[in-house]
């Protein structure tokens, strides 16, 4: 059981280039998210997805776009790549239940743009 | 919108003893949950511990433990007979019943051990 599994693991962008981060699971997760994390801190919400085809905004959406046609890919789309932008990203699922339900982590993506 | 504090950017301890790490929530919902993830230097984050909002009994798991105090919004993590192993950065994290079951994370508290 691969569990999430995030690719690239390491990637550096030119300002200005796109890329898209891919993500899987084999858990048949309903829930997928993506998070960033900036040197020292947590984690905040990029995009979420509580199943295929739905897909929402949380905290820092701009710069981003995701899709969700798959109830086990949720790529994470980046069209003008900026420093600002320069982050690990983290993949993540969980199934609808108990609010004790556990999210699930990918092993990060560490993306620099220069 | 739920914020997540943790007012201790770094800590340290001595192997064997015990630390304590800090962290406040704010919400104005009933019921929800908390958790702790550990995050080693390799970036998987690691679910350390889980508190569920009703229950008034602290979780425990081995050597960790939490001291929920649901009317002060506090969840505080205890760390007894430190290992190097513990050493990482360490996140709160809130969830709630809403659409996606999103977590909400603290900034994090980075914990050294020292042999």
């Amino acid at each position: 059981n691969a569990g999430v599994t995030q690719t690239p693991k390491f990637r550096i962008l030119k300002i200005g280039q796109s890329m898209t981060l891919q993500c899987t699971q084999d858990m048949n997760h309903n829930y997928m998210y993506w998070y960033r994390q900036d040197p020292g801190m947590g984690l905040k919400l990029i995009y979420y997805s509580v199943g295929a085809g739905i897909t929402d905004k949380g905290e820092v959406p701009n710069g981003y776009n995701v899709s969700r046609s798959t109830t086990e890919d949720f790529p994470l789309r980046l069209e003008l790549a900026a420093p600002s932008q320069t982050s690990v990203y983290f993949c993540a699922s969980s199934t609808p239940g108990p609010l004790d339900t556990e999210a699930f982590f990918g092993q990060g993506t560490r993306l620099t743009v220069v | 919108a739920q914020t997540v504090t943790q007012s201790q950017p770094e800590m340290s301890v001595q192997e064997a003893e015990t630390v304590t790490l800090s962290c406040t929530y704010d919400t104005s919902e009933s019921d929800y949950y908390l958790f702790w993830y550990k995050q080693p230097p390799s970036r998987q984050m690691i679910l350390v511990i889980r508190q569920e909002a009703y229950k008034q009994q602290n979780a425990t798991e081995n050597r960790f433990s939490v001291n929920f105090q649901k009317a002060a919004k506090s969840f505080s993590l205890k760390i007894s007979d430190s290992q190097l192993g513990d050493a990482a950065m360490y996140f709160c994290a809130y969830k709630e019943e809403t659409s996606g079951s999103r977590l909400t994370f603290g900034e994090g508290t980075q914990l050294t051990v020292n042999p």
